[in-house]
Parts: C-alpha cells; sequence; structure tokens
C-alpha cells in the first residue's frame, strides 16, 4: 500500500526567500505525481503534475522535481511571496492513471511580508 | 481542465440524519472520486465512481454509510448516512480529466459539521 510523507509539516520563512518542500512515497512503481495547494476553507489547486517518466516540470516560481528510485519528490518555490501561503499536498497515483490518490499530510507554509 | 462544483458548500447536521453531497462537472468524465479531509488530516479516498457501474469502496468504507450515485457523465452524489460528530470533515469530489496527461481536477468542498 502506496504511503506518502511530507516534510517538514510547517513552515514559516520571510518573504523573498527560495524555499524546498519534500515529498516521499513508499512504492515507487507509480504513474505520476501531483503537488496541489489548498487555501484554508478552498478546494484544492493543481500547481504541478510530473509524469513517472519525468524528472522535472517547472511553472512560474515552481519547480518540482522526481526521483522514483529513491522514491522522492521536492516541490522548490522561488522567491517567496506572502500570496504563497497555504497548505502544499503531495499526491501520489499508483493506479496506471486510473486510481484515486493517495495524498501526505501536507506542508503549511506561511511567508512572513 | 474540469470545472467542478459541490452544493452544498457547507452544512451543520444533526446526529443520526443523512446528507446528500451533490457534485457537477462542466464536461463528461469517466471517472469521479470521493474524498474526506477530516480535521488536521489530509485527504482520504473513499471511493471511485464510474458512470455505468457500482462505485468501488476503499478498505474502511462501505457503501451503507456511503451510497454513492453516478448517474450520467457530469454529475455524481455522495451520501453520508446516519451521521456521527465523527463524520465531521471536508468532503470533496475530483475528477480525472485531461487530453494527453490525464489529471485530477477537485471540487471545492463541502464542510460538513455533525452536532
Amino acid at each position: 500500500k502506496q504511503e506518502v510523507t511530507q516534510i517538514p509539516a510547517a513552515l514559516s520563512v520571510p518573504e523573498g526567500e527560495n524555499l524546498v518542500l519534500n515529498c516521499s512515497f513508499t512504492d515507487s512503481a507509480i504513474y505520476n505525481l501531483q503537488w496541489f495547494r489548498q487555501d484554508p476553507g478552498k478546494g484544492l489547486t493543481s500547481l504541478l503534475l510530473i509524469q513517472s517518466s519525468q524528472r522535472e516540470q517547472t511553472s512560474g516560481r515552481l519547480n518540482a522535481s522526481l526521483d522514483k528510485s529513491s522514491g522522492r519528490s521536492t516541490l522548490y518555490i522561488a522567491a517567496s511571496q506572502p500570496g504563497d501561503s497555504a497548505t502544499y499536498l503531495c499526491a501520489a497515483n499508483s493506479g496506471g492513471g486510473a486510481d484515486g490518490l493517495t495524498f501526505g499530510k501536507g506542508t503549511h507554509l506561511i511567508i512572513q511580508p | 481542465s474540469a470545472v467542478i462544483s459541490q452544493k452544498p458548500s457547507r452544512d451543520i447536521c444533526q446526529r443520526g440524519t443523512s446528507l446528500t453531497i451533490q457534485c457537477q462537472v462542466d464536461s463528461q468524465v469517466t471517472m469521479m472520486f470521493w474524498y474526506r479531509q477530516q480535521p488536521g488530516q489530509s485527504l482520504t479516498l473513499i471511493a471511485t465512481a464510474n458512470q455505468g457501474s457500482e462505485a468501488t469502496y476503499e478498505s474502511g468504507f462501505v457503501i451503507d454509510k456511503f451510497p454513492i450515485s453516478r448517474p450520467n457523465l457530469t454529475f455524481s452524489t455522495l451520501t453520508v448516512s446516519n451521521m456521527s460528530p465523527e463524520d465531521s470533515s471536508i468532503y470533496l469530489c475530483s475528477v480525472l480529466a485531461g487530453g494527453q496527461i490525464r489529471e485530477q481536477f477537485f471540487g471545492p468542498g463541502t464542510r460538513l459539521t455533525v452536532l
């Protein structure tokens, strides 16, 4: 059974810093991995999706990497802004793309102005 | 992408009653999913709902407690039956959509409080 772990559980940094959020998964036979953002009282916003054949994906100030052999993914946020404050969730899809996702518990990020 | 709406957005219910949550998608999709997010926890998959077949439930979730309907390719409902305070959670539906690369898109969630 796939298990996803995210560290740190919470992070508070000053505005402008670059930061890295970590995600690890136990079953390397994943189809893809998604990073989401969740704002309080709201649903999930998909940030990046990395296919199993890919090593990284970039969108604006966000870069996500995937290392299947070590069971790790990282989300890099450059030049952080207060608007980046949210909970970031990592989710692994292990079922050929047609199954539900296995989520980590998330990293609660606060960017101090 | 897919745009998903859920009704109600939130509700407060009494113990022992049932609540039906609706999920509407702006395009036809084969696969829909229902998740639960308990307070302070991450999302847990409840069941997969494909049009034309019975929902498939994950370990720990049963049809009598969480009956699901999937009458067409754009709509699904999840009922939380005989509720107890432990059912207080955010319930989210999601769909698998996209072209060559398919990914999951989520609705805004239904925040349920059971007294």
